[in-house]
């Protein structure tokens, strides 16, 4: 049963515009909520995260976005580049952003940056 | 630079025999540390939670007794799969969490791929 779902397997963008990444769960437990890139055999490296208790957070060109009513969020990066290409995880915690709280990853979307 | 190391980075083995998988944090310590495994195209499963000094928090399905978790020091966790077999063939991954370079967070390592012949 997957909690945390992404339902695009993958997203191409034309350089410069913008992308958008979706992610839905089904658990309401979750209560804080993180995305991450992550390169073929390579690690995944944190992104940007947000709290249940906000609706928006932004860290230069990423965005996420979090409807609780709605059970989703977004990433969007915006302008995209080349060097965005990568796998996006979205990922879910119950522990309130505690780090040693486990984190519920999603399948992942592949974003391709096109010059 | 990386705040989580693991070695090896890929190992072959035989079938039958164990392996064992280190995961370092650097530069902080971890009082927890987790154990992921990933298939091709598929999201990563987490497989154990670990405190330093008591026993891994195995989620369902995972075989403690196949999968051995020690978490000797804030810095360091291994995790030994023993008598291997090809469906144990997969991309490990560990995370630290901790206050480190991005705050308090997970951090995670670069992987390891196990290829079990």
């Amino acid at each position: 049963d997957q909690q945390v779902k992404q339902n695009s397997p993958s997203l191409s963008v034309q350089e410069g515009r913008i992308s958008i990444l979706n992610c839905d769960y089904t658990n309401s437990m979750f209560d804080y909520f993180l995305w991450y890139k992550k390169y073929p055999a390579e690690g995944p490296t944190f992104l940007i995260s947000i709290s249940s208790i906000k609706d928006k957070n932004e860290d230069g060109r990423f965005t996420v976005f979090l409807n609780k009513s709605a059970k989703h969020l977004s990433l969007h990066i915006v302008p995209s580049q080349p060097g965005d290409s990568a796998v996006y995880f979205c990922a879910a915690s119950g522990g309130s952003g505690g780090s040693n709280y486990k984190l519920t990853f999603g399948k992942g979307t592949l974003l391709t940056v096109n010059p | 630079g990386a705040v989580v190391s693991q070695h090896p980075s890929w190992v072959i083995c035989k079938s039958g025999t164990s392996v064992k998988i280190e995961c370092r944090s650097l530069d902080f310590q971890a009082t927890t540390m987790f154990w992921y495994r990933q298939f091709p195209k598929q999201s990563l499963m987490l497989m154990a939670t670990s405190n330093e000094g008591s026993k891994a928090t195995y989620e369902q399905g995972v075989e403690k007794d196949k999968f051995l978790i020690n978490h000797a020091s804030l810095t360091l966790s291994t995790l030994t799969v023993t008598s291997a077999h090809p469906e144990d063939s997969s991309f490990y991954i560990c995370s630290a969490s901790g206050l480190g370079p991005e705050g308090d967070t997970q951090y995670f390592g670069p992987g390891t791929r196990l290829t079990v012949l």
